[in-house]
């Protein structure tokens, strides 16, 4: 199975701020990979797949990008709303596999 | 709109069965596989497998093989998920989530989760 490591496991910013989230994968994932922002209470929501694509409906202050197997989540001017966990997940073998989140909190 | 809707919340026992079901509406169901993620509360996700819609083919992840059966009512738009012999450890949140098959497999609209409680 491919091993999804993301980095870091909490996160604090200011509202305004940049963040970075950073996965890695266990081997070469040929860029097949999603990311997904989860609230407290909700399901899961696509933000990002193949690497740096936007989901519908996602505002363009979220960014992926990477290749390989080093693959980030960028967010720019966060806000209140971007309060979540985020998870990256590979789609190029199976078992689709899951980083184990990132929780962002506002300071 | 598309929606996934999933049933309600169970409280099993140990040895026990249960059968979760996640109805879409709002798009053709044969046009999108469905997949099934754990979540055990406070924790990360487990991608548990999917079924092919058009076909009925299903496909489990290793630690998801033998008491776990992923069946359609594709007249329905419906998908469901039967899981016999229930122990302790599959206390979870359990989510439905679509995927194109003809664009990325990201998974673009999920289920509002079922949250299976097995307790003796």
């Amino acid at each position: 199975d491919i091993q999804m490591t993301q980095s870091p496991a909490s996160l604090s910013a200011s509202l305004g701020e940049t963040v970075t989230i950073e996965c890695r994968a266990s081997e070469d994932i040929y860029s097949n990979l999603a990311w997904y922002q989860q609230k407290p209470g909700n399901s899961p929501q696509l933000l990002i797949y193949d690497a740096n694509s936007l989901a519908d409906g996602v505002p363009s202050r979220f960014s992926g990008s990477g290749s390989g197997t080093q693959y980030s989540l960028k967010i720019n001017s966060l806000q209140s709303e971007d309060v979540a966990s985020y998870f990256c997940q590979q789609y190029n073998n199976y078992p689709f596999t899951f980083g184990s989140g990132t929780k962002l909190e506002i300071k | 709109q598309i929606q996934l809707v999933q049933s309600g919340p169970e409280l099993k026992k140990p040895g026990e069965s249960v059968k979760i079901s996640c109805k879409a509406s709002g798009y053709t169901f044969t046009d999108y596989a469905m997949h099934w993620v754990k979540q055990v509360p406070g924790k990360g996700l487990k991608w548990m497998g999917w079924i092919n819609t058009y076909t009925g083919k299903p496909t489990y992840a290793d630690d998801f093989k033998g008491r776990f059966v992923f069946s359609l009512e594709a007249s329905a738009s419906t998908a469901n998920l039967q899981i016999s012999n229930l122990k302790n450890e599959d206390t979870a949140n359990v989510f439905c989530a679509r995927s194109s098959y003809y664009s990325s497999p990201g998974m673009d609209y999920w289920g509002q989760g079922v949250m299976v409680t097995v307790s003796s």
